[in-house]
């Protein structure tokens, strides 16, 4: 099965600097998605971010934009400009292609400080 | 506005007791799943199914069943609820594996 792993289990940030989530996963796969998801103290889950393993192109969603190394198996979040409204659990994820199931890391904690 | 509903936002059950929870979704969605999130774990997929009656397990399927009569609606079942299943239960739901995949608000169950 394939592993998630995020490393940080928490972090912290000053209001409108920027910060780097970490992840790192196993596959064997060569086609597959990753994602970033925020929970909020709502406990909603929320999309930020999508990545398709076969664009070489890192994606970016507006404040927020991926590092992904394929070759490392590496996939970071970066949120530039950080809000308050930043403050959540955020979970990496991968789904491999053509697969129905989903799995999660076990989550960073952000603050963002103001 | 399109979403799943999880029929309870927080439960509390006796060690023993057959327990089901609810998930609906509106969005004629193919794939839909249960997990369950614990501090430091994450979320870990417990069932999922990708069509009305399929099921297949996930990492945790042990102590849990699942039901799936109709294709808007996916329960999860308790056959003898225990402490350890104390936890935050999430269901989801999405068209196809490239899609996003749409979360509930999660039911928080107590097991006393």
């Amino acid at each position: 099965a394939q592993t998630v792993t995020q490393s940080q289990p928490e972090m912290s940030v000053q209001e409108a600097e920027t910060v780097t989530l970490s992840c790192t996963y196993d596959t064997s796969e060569s086609n597959y998605y990753l994602f970033w998801y925020k929970q909020p103290p709502s406990r909603q889950m929320i999309l930020v971010i999508r990545q398709e393993a076969y664009k070489q192109q890192n994606a970016t969603e507006n404040r927020f934009s991926v590092n992904f190394q394929k070759a490392a198996k590496s996939f970071s979040l970066k949120i530039s400009d950080s809000q308050l409204g930043d403050t959540a659990m955020y979970f990496c994820a991968f789904r491999r292609n053509n697969n129905n199931d989903m799995r999660f890391g076990a989550g960073t904690r952000l603050t963002v400080k103001p | 506005d399109v979403k799943v509903t999880q029929s309870s936002r927080y439960l509390v059950k006796r060690t023993g007791e057959k327990v089901f929870l609810e998930c609906v979704q509106d969005m004629d969605h193919e794939n839909m799943f249960w997990y369950r999130q614990d501090p430091g774990l994450g979320l870990r997929l417990i069932y999922f199914s990708y069509d009305v009656k399929m099921k297949e397990k996930g990492d945790i399927p042990e102590g849990y069943s699942v039901s799936r009569e109709k294709k808007e609606r996916f329960s999860l079942i308790l056959e003898s609820a225990s402490t350890n299943q104390t936890s935050m239960y999430l269901c989801a739901s999405s068209l196809q594996s490239r899609d996003k995949v749409r979360f509930g608000s999660g039911t928080q169950l107590s097991v006393l």
